[in-house]
């Protein structure tokens, strides 16, 4: 049972247009959602991140959106750059005994090209 | 800089030997953790510690143990490695945040 759903395994963007990335989840007692990116040969490295108290948080060239109505969080990067190329996981942490665990999407591929 | 050091960080070996890998932490974290990251599964975790000599099952367990005896060390262990082993582990510490951080990566090989 996956609870946490990234269902795009591969995005291609033109430098300088918008990379969205979904995500979807299955558990209501998740409270914390995350982005990750991982570069080839490389460990994951946290982008940004959101609580489920909050719809939108942004950092820079990259915001968070959140709809918990719909178990829904997307990742949008403007203006996209050939350096975001990677993979993106995202993750969600849940209370109680699930609190210092996450658990994650099986990641998509962005590809920007110049 | 996370402070996590894995070792060794590139390793093949043969069906059936034992193998074991190294996370080290220099900031004394209570939590740690060992993931496996594989094409088409992202990743997934494999156990996880909440201090010295407590650990617990995560997701994909099978096949694997770890130990923790202090503080900065988290070692998994593949008591006999087969070829499905074959992979990306990933150490990771949660210094309390609400994010939890990677380490560098081992990359496995089962011959």
């Amino acid at each position: 049972d996956q609870q946490v759903k990234q269902n795009s395994p591969s995005l291609s963007v033109q430098e300088g247009r918008i990379s969205i990335l979904n995500c979807d989840y299955t558990n209501s007692m998740f409270d914390y959602f995350l982005w990750y990116k991982k570069y080839p040969a490389e460990g994951p490295t946290f982008l940004i991140s959101i609580s489920s108290i909050k719809d939108k948080n942004e950092d820079g060239r990259f915001t968070v959106f959140l709809n918990k109505s719909a178990k829904h969080l997307s990742l949008h990067i403007v203006p996209s750059q050939p350096g975001d190329s990677a993979v993106y996981f995202c993750a969600a942490k849940g209370l109680g005994a699930g609190s210092y665990q996450l658990t994650f999407g099986k990641g998509t591929k962005l590809s920007v090209i110049p | 800089d996370a402070g996590i050091t894995q070792s060794p960080r590139h390793k093949v070996t043969e069906t059936g030997t034992p193998v074991t890998l190294r996370c080290h932490q220099t900031e004394n974290h209570r939590y740690m953790y060992w993931y496996r990251q594989d094409p088409g599964h992202g990743l997934r975790l494999i156990h996880y510690s909440y201090g010295v000599k407590d650990t617990d099952k995560g997701e994909v367990s099978d096949g694997y143990s770890v130990s923790r005896s202090k503080t900065e060390d988290f070692l998994l262990t593949l008591e006999s490695a087969t070829s499905s082993q074959t992979s990306v582990y990933f150490c990771a510490i949660f210094p309390g945040t609400g994010t939890i951080y990677f380490g560098e990566g081992s990359w496995l090989t089962v011959v």
